[in-house]
């Protein structure tokens, strides 16, 4: 069954430095999205991106967070400058359609900021 | 009132036991609802999505109430791999991000 796959599966960072998450959504979805989830707490959308636009975005998505679709199979998540509240789970995810499909979602990359 | 509430539990049962969840939703307008499942410090993973009219896939059965906003999931004949976190997941009004409850811990024994 085809999956989303996310990398790296951690990854540990200083304070004030960028971090890039990958992704590479389901090859044949339009439709893609990044959540997080800090340890202990629930998932929580960050934004959702078709066509190469973000769609919508959270209040949690600010200036420091982007969104890139780099190539045909990437899909990248940077944060410009880490703080030490940014540490969590951030899951990649995608469908076909966004309005009544399910979404897959890959197994996260769990973000360390010392 | 938040978005998606749902009971935290931990609901503790044994083995052979049916085992129900409840939720419920402030967005009127949400369209899609789901069930998702998430072992300890894994991703999401679709369970059933939840149609108006219920619907049951093995021993899991799901309904949706649209006039009350609440949203269950039943359980059957509990095994011990159906030991995880339950998240009830419903779309926003544009259709375009999922909502999530912060989930109920189920733990079943032998």
């Amino acid at each position: 069954e085809p999956e989303v796959t996310q990398t790296p599966s951690h990854q540990v960072t200083q304070m004030g430095q960028e971090v890039i998450l990958r992704c590479v959504p389901i090859s044949n979805h339009l439709y893609f999205y990044w959540y997080r989830q800090i340890l202990g707490q629930k998932v929580e959308f960050l934004v959702s991106f078709y066509n190469n636009e973000i769609s919508e975005k959270s209040e949690i998505f600010d200036d420091q967070f982007s969104v890139e679709r780099p190539d045909g199979s990437n899909f990248t998540l940077k944060i410009r400058s880490t703080k030490l509240e940014d540490s969590a789970m951030y899951f990649c995810a995608s469908n076909i359609h966004h309005s009544n499909q399910p979404q897959h979602f890959g197994d996260g990359t769990r973000l360390s900021i010392l | 009132r938040k978005e998606v509430e749902q009971d935290p539990g931990p609901f503790n049962v044994p083995e052979g036991a049916t085992v129900a969840f409840n939720c419920t939703y402030s967005n009127s307008a949400s369209q899609s609802f789901f069930w998702y499942r998430q072992d300890c410090r894994k991703e999401p993973k679709l369970l059933m999505s939840v149609y108006s009219s219920g619907n049951e896939d093995g021993r899991f059965t799901a309904q949706l109430n649209r006039a009350s906003q609440y949203i269950s999931l039943l359980i059957r004949d509990s095994k011990l791999s159906d030991s995880a976190t339950y998240l009830c997941v419903v779309n926003n009004q544009a259709g375009t991000a999922l909502i999530f409850g912060k989930g109920t811990t189920l733990s079943v024994s032998s």
